[in-house]
């Protein structure tokens, strides 16, 4: 099946490093959407990206919709301690031209990538 | 603004037991899901309902049932709760059709199966 591979699996920042985490797949999609879960909370959308290519930034956050629609990236600015949790990527085959039903419509996630601060 | 509200936030059940994990959304969408959340594992697909009066199997639907009540609320069920259903699980919702664009989720249900 369509699986997203999510990398690395966990880091550790330290205060005002740059941060930078990706997600590729063997399959296209035509949405890629990156969250954030905080510690007892579910995950929050922060990013959204609906074409091939697309730029953009939330804050000091920017990601990216690979050009081959089979990647993303993202990357944290001069990270603070409140950006530890865990980052999913997420996948969609929908888009605002084209609908699949079923399980075809279905969000795809990452395993996640785990961001804790340096002891 | 409530959005995807899930009961109860924590739960103990010993194995054998049942129980009812309850979700509503306020926010009129049409699709729902039930996701588990173990470590390492990411999220996983349990059950989803793509629009009111369907639902379907994900990616590890055994051990549970859902219903789709109403447009608003989506219930999980464990007929027999067992030790490897310890997990925590969150209910999302969606707007389904052209121009979709994320999932919305609950704040989780932290169940020990013991």
């Amino acid at each position: 099946g369509q699986q997203l591979n999510q990398s690395p699996q966990s880091m550790f920042i330290q205060e005002g490093e740059d941060v930078s985490m990706n997600c590729t797949s063997s399959s296209i999609f035509n949405t890629w959407l990156w969250y954030k879960q905080d510690p007892g909370e579910g995950p929050v959308l922060l990013i959204a990206l609906y074409k091939a290519g697309e730029l953009t930034s939330n804050g000091r956050l920017t990601a990216q919709f690979g050009i081959t629609r089979k990647d993303s990236f993202l990357n944290i600015s001069a990270s603070i301690p409140s950006d530890v949790g865990i980052y999913f990527c997420a996948a969609h085959k929908n888009s605002g031209e084209k609908y699949y039903g079923g399980s075809q419509g279905n969000l795809i996630f990452g395993k996640g990538t785990k961001l804790s601060v340096k002891p | 603004n409530a959005g995807v509200t899930q009961t109860p936030k924590f739960q103990v059940l010993k194995t054998g037991q049942s129980m009812t994990l309850q979700c509503a959304q306020d926010m009129n969408h049409n699709s729902m899901y039930w996701y588990r959340q173990d470590p390492g594992m990411g999220l996983r697909l349990i059950y989803y309902s793509a629009s009111e009066g369907t639902t379907d199997k994900g990616e590890v639907p055994n051990g549970y049932n859902v219903s789709r009540l109403n447009k608003r609320e989506f219930s999980l069920r464990l007929e027999s709760a067992a030790p490897s259903q310890t997990s925590v699980y969150f209910c999302a919702s969606t707007r389904r059709e052209k121009g979709l664009y994320g999932y919305t989720f609950g704040s989780g249900t932290r169940l020990t199966v013991v």
